[in-house]
């Protein structure tokens, strides 16, 4: 079974909209962490926010919120006032475990268009 | 976070011959990550790479086809060896600053084509 499931098609949001795009995860373990990734065109991968499997609260970071609901394993990303420079591909990551070589599993990733 | 340099940061390679890729880190970090990402795909991670033992690599991916070096905890090699056109990727490195929940900081990639 897929550990990150992405399963948007490519999405489109108007600036300065809001946008929802959806993580799933499946793990077994008690430890983990969520991380979102965005990749322009250019290829960088960039970090954007991270939410522990112990937090209390959900993760914010400026513009970016996660949606983090536990029990349905979910771990939606929210971007506020969108701009144009968010277009771009965005991964969702889980890294199951803290140790220190513990890895990275990433989603297939979304496709955000904003449109001005 | 860290400046990640990566080597070459694109080439365009004959089929049957070898890359390596250099990652320099401007700290020391333990652990150091090798990605793949095919075209419109995700990424895919190759091997860890601990200093002064040998990578452990993932299913799918053996030592003979992407040897690593890790010479010291601020530089590491990839190589891709006897590419193929389906060799044609992003090749990434990655480190973990910190332990915990740190998450991975990525080099700018290496775009590898062969012909």
């Amino acid at each position: 079974a897929q550990k990150i499931t992405q399963t948007q098609p490519g999405m489109f949001v108007q600036e300065k909209e809001a946008v929802t795009l959806d993580c799933t995860y499946d793990t077994s373990d008690p430890s983990y962490g969520l991380f979102w990734y965005k990749q322009p065109s250019s290829g960088e991968m960039i970090f954007l926010i991270y939410q522990g499997s112990y937090d209390q609260q959900n993760a914010t970071e400026g513009r970016y919120s996660l949606n983090f609901q536990k029990a349905r394993k979910s771990a939606n990303l929210v971007i506020s006032a969108s701009q144009l420079g968010d277009s771009a591909m965005y991964f969702c990551a889980m890294r199951e475990g803290l140790g220190a070589n513990s890895k990275l599993t990433f989603g297939k990733g979304i496709t955000l268009s904003v449109r001005p | 976070s860290a400046v990640i340099s990566q080597k070459p940061s694109r080439d365009i390679c004959q089929r049957g011959t070898s890359l390596t890729i250099q990652c320099q880190v401007d700290s020391q970090v333990t652990m150091m990550f090798w990605y793949r990402q095919q075209p419109g795909q995700s990424l895919t991670l190759i091997a860890t790479a601990n200093q002064g033992s040998e990578a452990t690599y993932e299913s799918g991916f053996v030592i003979d086809k992407f040897p690593i070096s890790r010479p010291n905890l601020t530089f590491s090699t990839l190589t891709v060896s006897n590419m193929s056109p389906e060799d044609s990727s992003i090749y990434l490195c990655s480190v973990r600053l910190r332990g915990g929940n740190s998450p991975l900081h990525f080099g700018n990639g290496t775009r590898l084509t062969v012909t």
